[in-house]
């Protein structure tokens, strides 16, 4: 079923280790995005990517980094975590002509601890 | 840049009450208008959408209204159910641009 996947769902991790938030969609959408999302809600822009080998930070000043080889595939990662990292991040994906809409990943929980 | 502002923040009706939520955008090139709908624990989908060319849109329970001259948007929702409860989304966009989004509507019905 075309989608977009996020691994993993949860993830509980100690201070300084490196890790990687795995993002795929087999939709062959352009446009790819990282949010990170507060308890409170509210959904800040990390991240956002037009197309293979463009990446953009986002609004929200974030310490993580993305690539993009491929087009269905657009990782997150964080070369140290630390407590404040603790956050749901999702990730979302849209077309490029049409697609002002977003379809949005599961998500995964990060705990820094 | 585009700016969107949501009200309230939260919201409690009683079931079978119908619940308004209102968003302001501050560009007036922005010509779509998504609402998200995130059930606890689940990820932000889209409920309905509206473009500039249209003042109204409407589907079974919900509908989505638009002033373009005040820049305003809203969400309605007829006879809530408790399936209703979530966090609900705004957004605006003039397609050239990434989704600008509310600050979220936490909506409770209350059985």
């Amino acid at each position: 079923e075309a989608d977009i996947y996020q691994t993993p769902r949860y993830l509980v991790i100690g201070t300084g280790k490196k890790i990687t938030l795995e993002c795929s969609q087999t939709m062959g959408h352009d446009k790819m995005y990282w949010y990170q999302q507060d308890p409170g809600m509210e959904l800040h822009l990390i991240h956002y990517s037009y197309g293979v080998n463009s990446t953009e930070k986002g609004d929200l000043s974030s310490e993580s980094t993305v690539s993009r080889i491929r087009t269905e595939h657009f990782p997150l990662t964080l070369e140290s975590a630390r407590p404040s990292h603790t956050s749901q991040y999702l990730c979302a994906s849209s077309e490029s002509m049409w697609g002002l809409s977003y379809t949005f990943g599961s998500g995964t929980r990060l705990t820094v601890v | 840049g585009e700016n969107v502002e949501q009200h309230p923040s939260t919201l409690s009706v009683q079931e079978g009450d119908s619940a308004v939520i209102k968003c302001t955008y501050s560009d007036s090139a922005s010509n779509y208008f998504p609402w998200y709908k995130q059930e606890l624990g689940k990820r932000p989908q889209l409920i309905i959408d509206i473009r500039s060319n249209v003042g109204e849109k409407k589907d079974q329970r919900i509908a989505v209204t638009l002033n373009k001259t005040a820049k305003h948007f809203s969400l309605h929702i007829t006879e809530t159910q408790p399936e209703d409860s979530a966090v609900y989304f705004c957004a605006a966009t003039t397609g050239a641009n990434n989704l600008f989004f509310g600050t979220g509507t936490r909506l409770t019905v209350i059985p």
